[in-house]
């Protein structure tokens, strides 16, 4: 069964520094999501694409976080500088044009900030 | 905009018993509906999922949710819980008007004791 692939799926980084991630989504999925999950509490998009397009990034911390997927296909979420606040699960999902409200979810990045 | 209530962050029971967890959304429109499961350190899955139609929604894993619009509900059960059955449970809308933005619960976390 295709799958939705993250990495790294841990990663330990101290503040000021810069920190990405990766993301693969399901083979032929044109709507990929970046959410991010703080502990204890339910996820919140940051970004999402259809194609290689930004169609809402509202809650994007546009300051320190940036997105893009090149070519449509995988993607990149990067964080620069890190703070502690940003310690979270930072989950990516995928989904299709004709099924657009079933997400398929990734396995997540668990960041941890010192 | 959409929001959606889960009551109970903790939800304990024994194995074997039923398992009730409450969800609740706020929408003039009936949005879709969701329930992920999430063990630790890992991604979403989904479980089940309302759009259309029959409003008994049958799941994986033996768990079903109904959409009471009466109610604004969507509750989750399982007549029978299994100590695999632990893990944290978030419920999510999509509304079917203006942003199609996943908007999720802060989630119950379920227990099952032996």
């Amino acid at each position: 069964e295709a799958e939705v692939a993250q990495s790294p799926r841990y990663k330990i980084t101290e503040k000021s520094q810069a920190v990405a991630f990766w993301c693969d989504p399901i083979s032929g999925h044109a709507t990929l999501y970046w959410y991010r999950q703080i502990l204890g509490q339910g996820p919140e998009l940051l970004v999402q694409f259809q194609d290689e397009s930004v169609v809402d990034d509202s809650q994007l911390p546009k300051d320190r976080f940036s997105a893009e997927r090149l070519k449509g296909v995988d993607s990149t979420l990067k964080i620069q500088p890190a703070e502690l606040g940003d310690s979270a699960m930072y989950l990516c999902a995928s989904s299709t044009r004709s099924t657009g409200n079933e997400q398929y979810f990734g396995p997540g990045t668990r960041l941890t900030v010192t | 905009a959409q929001s959606v209530t889960q009551l109970g962050s903790h939800v304990s029971v024994s194995e074997g018993a039923l398992v009730l967890l409450r969800c609740n959304y706020s929408s003039s429109v009936p949005p879709y509906l969701f329930w992920y499961v999430q063990y630790p350190n890992q991604g979403l899955q989904l479980l089940l999922k309302y759009t259309t139609g029959a409003t008994l929604v049958k799941g994986i894993n033996g768990f079903e949710a109904e959409f009471k619009k009466s109610e604004t509900s969507f509750h989750l059960t399982k007549p029978s819980a299994h100590m695999s059955d632990a893990a944290e449970y978030f419920c999510a809308v999509i509304s079917i008007q203006g942003a199609q933005k996943l908007v999720f619960g802060q989630g119950t976390r379920l227990t099952i004791n032996p």
